[in-house]
């Protein structure tokens, strides 16, 4: 089973920071969080991840709360082109089992 | 430029034959994986594979076979023992980190297989 909760979906109007939380609760210590989203019949694509700090890139920003239990990913000026299914995964430690649950369908408007 | 090719993109087979999903990747990465997505779900794990000539079975391996015998490639047989086999299916591959276990996944296009 995975080992993250996600909503199912989510609207966000274009211009607009959307924020895509993720429950994580069972996280141990050692385990990474990372988020992949997947445009429509293409693969998916890496978009971030973290351990316990803050992160940025040129993509997205991850806010992880300070017990690890939950995290936020944030778009900050949404775009049409970023309506996909964003994914939230924790991998096995010591494994390679990566699951990927349902993710949230992010739905960019205009 | 470096990357994870698949092929074919799309592919079509008579129920009872097998097919083979070709899967290349020029990342020097040493992990390889296959997924499989069904309309509206999430991925499902088939087999993945830590380094060359040694893999092992996902969540969904019946009715699936794999090998590799070179790093880079890692391809993927339906055989006719899968029962439901129209699905999209998706290769990775990523590092082996012995901090972070894996890395990020980097995955190809994707095969679209569909069974008439």
């Amino acid at each position: 089973d995975a080992k993250t909760t996600q909503p199912p979906s989510m609207d966000c109007a274009e211009g607009r920071a959307a924020n895509l939380p993720c429950n994580h609760s069972t996280i141990s210590g050692n385990e990474y969080v990372y988020w992949y989203r997947q445009i429509h019949s293409q693969g998916p694509q890496y978009i971030i991840h973290g351990l316990k700090n803050n992160e940025t890139n040129e993509m997205a920003s991850l806010i992880i709360t300070e017990d690890r239990k939950s995290s936020t990913l944030i778009l900050p000026h949404a775009t049409l082109r970023d309506t996909a299914v964003y994914y939230c995964i924790v991998p096995d430690t010591g494994g390679f089992k990566t699951i990927f649950g349902a993710g949230t369908r992010l739905f960019v408007k205009a | 430029d470096g990357g994870i090719t698949q092929s074919p993109k799309y592919l079509f087979r008579k129920e009872g034959q097998n097919v083979t999903l070709s899967c290349e990747q020029n990342l020097n990465h040493d992990a390889m994986y296959w997924y499989r997505q069904d309309p509206g779900q999430g991925l499902r794990l088939i087999y993945y594979s830590q380094i060359v000539n040694d893999f092992q079975k996902g969540d969904i391996a019946e009715g699936y076979s794999v090998s590799r015998e070179k790093k880079e490639s890692f391809p993927l047989t339906v055989t006719s023992a899968q029962k439901n086999p129209t699905a999209f299916y998706l290769c990775a591959s990523s590092i082996v980190d012995v901090g972070r276990n894996t890395g990020e996944l980097f995955f190809g296009e994707g095969s679209r297989l569909t069974v008439l």
